[in-house]
């Protein structure tokens, strides 16, 4: 299994512009998140996923959207890059259970780091 | 609502010392709570979890946590430092999403281990 995967690895991007960051998974994990990583600040939860067409927000989505159109795949786009979305995002996974998801391990991407000029 | 606090940005031993990364925890609910560890460009890796049961979790590289619930805390211990152990570790707090049965991770903002010869 090739785990959780990211593209593209680095992106730099001017004020404006959009683009889409794109995140798989081969474990047939129900559940999917975005986050992004910031210098001190920790891991920040975008927005995530707990089914194909099931999404909602974490708690800083301004700026992105996301879809969940198969279960594989939770692409995250910015639709008009500001310098404030300069960072590294992260994309996991992890598998559902109806008697405990908080127990259950989230599987981390490699990351894509960001740079809007 | 749920949230994490790491004391020390930054953490230095030598190696051969003890390694101890503090975590205080938050939670309106039980919580199940986890420490991640991060090497330089790379994603976020397990390394132990506390869900229920024992309070003295043990996890990967001979890092161990222990759950104390009357002091709110999960801090991070491994007896003998080893130069491979440099790197970012994060705690985080099983946040769960009622509506949708998820949960997702609320994480502290992360201490930077140092590890000299």
């Amino acid at each position: 299994n090739a785990g959780v995967t990211q593209t593209p690895k680095f992106q730099v991007l001017k004020t404006g512009q959009s683009m889409t960051l794109q995140c798989a998974q081969d474990m047939n994990h129900e559940y999917m998140s975005w986050y992004r990583q910031d210098p001190g600040m920790g891991l920040r939860l975008i927005h995530y996923s707990v089914g194909a067409g099931i999404t909602d927000q974490g708690e800083v989505p301004n700026g992105y959207n996301v879809s969940r159109s198969t279960t594989e795949d939770f692409p995250l786009r910015l639709l008009s890059a500001a310098p404030s979305q300069t960072s590294v995002y992260f994309c996991a996974s992890s598998r559902g259970s109806p008697r405990d998801a908080r127990a259950n391990e989230q599987f981390f991407g490699p990351g894509t780091r960001l740079t809007v000029l | 609502a749920q949230s994490v606090t790491q004391l020390g940005s930054h953490v230095s031993v030598s190696e051969g010392a003890l390694v101890l990364l503090r975590c205080n925890y938050s939670s309106s609910v039980p919580p199940y709570l986890f420490w991640y560890v991060q090497y330089p460009n790379q994603g976020l890796q397990l390394l132990l979890k506390y869900t229920t049961g024992a309070t003295l979790v043990k996890g990967i590289n001979g890092f161990e946590a222990e759950f104390k619930k009357s002091e709110t805390s999960f801090h991070l211990t491994k007896p003998s430092a080893h130069m491979s152990d440099a790197a970012e570790y994060f705690c985080a707090v099983s946040d769960p999403r009622l509506n949708s049965g998820y949960s997702t991770l609320t994480f502290g903002k992360g201490t930077m281990l140092l590890v000299s010869p």
